[in-house]
């Protein structure tokens, strides 16, 4: 089946650096990215959504010049923490799906980020 | 906007035994998809089952079946002979047709425990 693989699966970093996370498709091509925050014994919130070689989509209340979302090509999207403070701590989630309309939603592994 | 609502926020079945999972959807849209995904401790999301609202036809995948409701808006998901790996918090989802670009949202989730 398709795969998406997610780096790193966790991050420590200081208050005030950023943060890179990637997000792959392996074997698909990924026209459309999703990327979801998740909060301990909560639901999946969608932080924002990214078409490849669009500027990506955010959902109300994201900050999008802290969380910078590229999405250059078919198999990779980017998102950045920027100046990360210990409130950004928490499990992101990337999914992605080709072009189809019916295609499900694959995801990655996510990634556990702790600022201290 | 469309909503997805779970009322029940735990869940226990005994071992072999079945359980169902409530899900409630609210759209004004005709053509859309449902989904059940499994999250298990390791945080990986895992596709259950999925239903196109044109078909009326439930879905079957081996242990697991969904009881999809269209006028109800209802949608859900029935496992039978509950394993002990089943344990797991389950997110209903929903999806519009009407782009190949929309987004995913998800329920609350229902933390599913399987007792021996």
């Amino acid at each position: 089946g398709a795969v998406v693989s997610q780096h790193p699966s966790w991050v420590i970093c200081k208050s005030g650096t950023s943060v890179k996370i990637e997000c792959r498709s392996l074997d698909f091509q990924a026209t459309t990215m999703f990327w979801y925050r998740q909060f301990p014994k909560q639901s999946l919130m969608l932080m924002a959504t990214s078409n490849e070689g669009s500027k990506a989509t955010y959902e109300q209340g994201v900050e999008k010049d802290k969380f910078l979302i590229n999405h250059a090509s078919l198999t990779l999207s980017t998102l950045t923490v920027t100046s990360a403070h210990p409130e950004d701590s928490s499990f992101y989630i990337c999914s992605a799906r080709d072009r189809w309309a019916n295609s499900p939603l694959h995801f990655g592994n996510g990634t556990r980020l702790t600022v201290t | 906007a469309q909503t997805v609502t779970q009322s029940q926020p735990e869940m226990s079945v005994q071992e072999a035994e079945t359980v169902t999972l409530s899900c409630t959807y609210d759209t004004s849209e005709s053509d859309y998809y449902l989904f059940w995904y499994k999250q298990p401790p390791s945080r990986q999301m895992i596709l259950v089952i999925r239903q196109e609202a044109y078909k009326q036809q439930n879905a079957t995948e081996n242990r697991f079946s969904v009881n999809f409701q269209k006028a109800a808006k209802s949608f859900s998901l029935k496992i039978s002979d509950s394993q002990l790996g089943d344990a797991a918090m389950y997110f209903c989802a929903y999806r519009s047709a009407l782009t190949s670009y929309d987004k995913v949202i998800f329920g609350p989730g229902t933390s599913l425990s399987v007792i021996p």
